[in-house]
């Protein structure tokens, strides 16, 4: 199993709205990421946590709480959202070997396009 | 230091023609140089990767092209097919330091 499963696919929230955006793998990662894409950028690197931890946080808002319960799942949770934050949300997982991440391959899911009204 | 500069930000190549993508970087401590493939709507799917200590990686109609001291490097796309039309992302990553993307390049292969 190679995939990076996440969810929901779509979501439409207000901006006093509370939501989660899940992410799963089963390929024994230990580092697992969120990044936020708009259209037609590069992926942004949002939180890295490695074996649970967060270990890195790219100056995002408050409003967005990363929350790894296990090894295996990657949760994003959302509250008072504003409309430029919509965007392609992306989870990854790679492999973790020791103190380093072993870059050789980060798999990506296939995103939840977040749109805030 | 930390920048992948990535051109040409658009292409459009002939059905069986060749597809070339440039990537050039600074910091001399990246290690991995990985290209994203990504369809509109969906996260990016790693392409094909190389490491410094070769010059050159092939898989399939894909070929990865490292010049360690020019500091680029690129990606070729052999008989481009209408289904390669996606957007590309070159990057670059170290041991120690998190994955830096290039801006993309739009392929469009005409039929």
């Amino acid at each position: 199993d190679t995939e990076v499963t996440q969810t929901p696919k779509h979501l439409v929230m207000g901006m006093t709205n509370k939501k989660s955006l899940k992410c799963e793998q089963h390929m024994g990662h230990r580092a697992m990421y969120w990044y936020k894409q708009k259209a037609k950028k590069p992926p942004e690197l949002m939180f890295v946590y490695s074996y649970e931890k967060l270990s890195i946080n790219e100056s995002v808002p408050s409003r967005f709480s990363p929350e790894c319960p296990n090894s295996s799942l990657l949760n994003l949770h959302l509250h008072a959202l504003q409309p430029e934050d919509s965007a392609l949300y992306l989870c990854a997982s790679s492999r973790y070997k020791g103190t380093q991440v072993l870059n050789t391959e980060a798999f990506f899911g296939q995103g939840t396009r977040l749109t805030v009204v | 230091q930390q920048q992948v500069k990535q051109s040409p930000q658009s292409l459009i190549v002939q059905k069986g023609g060749i597809s070339i993508i440039n990537c050039a970087y600074e910091n001399t401590a990246f290690d991995y140089f990985p290209w994203y493939q990504q369809f509109p709507g969906k996260g990016p799917a790693l392409l094909i990767a190389i490491r410094p200590d070769v010059s050159e990686k092939k898989e399939g109609r894909f070929t990865i092209s490292f010049n360690k001291s020019a500091k680029q490097f690129s990606l070729h796309i052999m008989d481009s097919q209408p289904g390669d039309s996606a957007t590309y992302f070159c990057a670059a990553s170290s041991r120690r330091d998190k994955i830096i993307f290039g801006k993309g390049t739009r392929l469009h292969i005409l039929p």
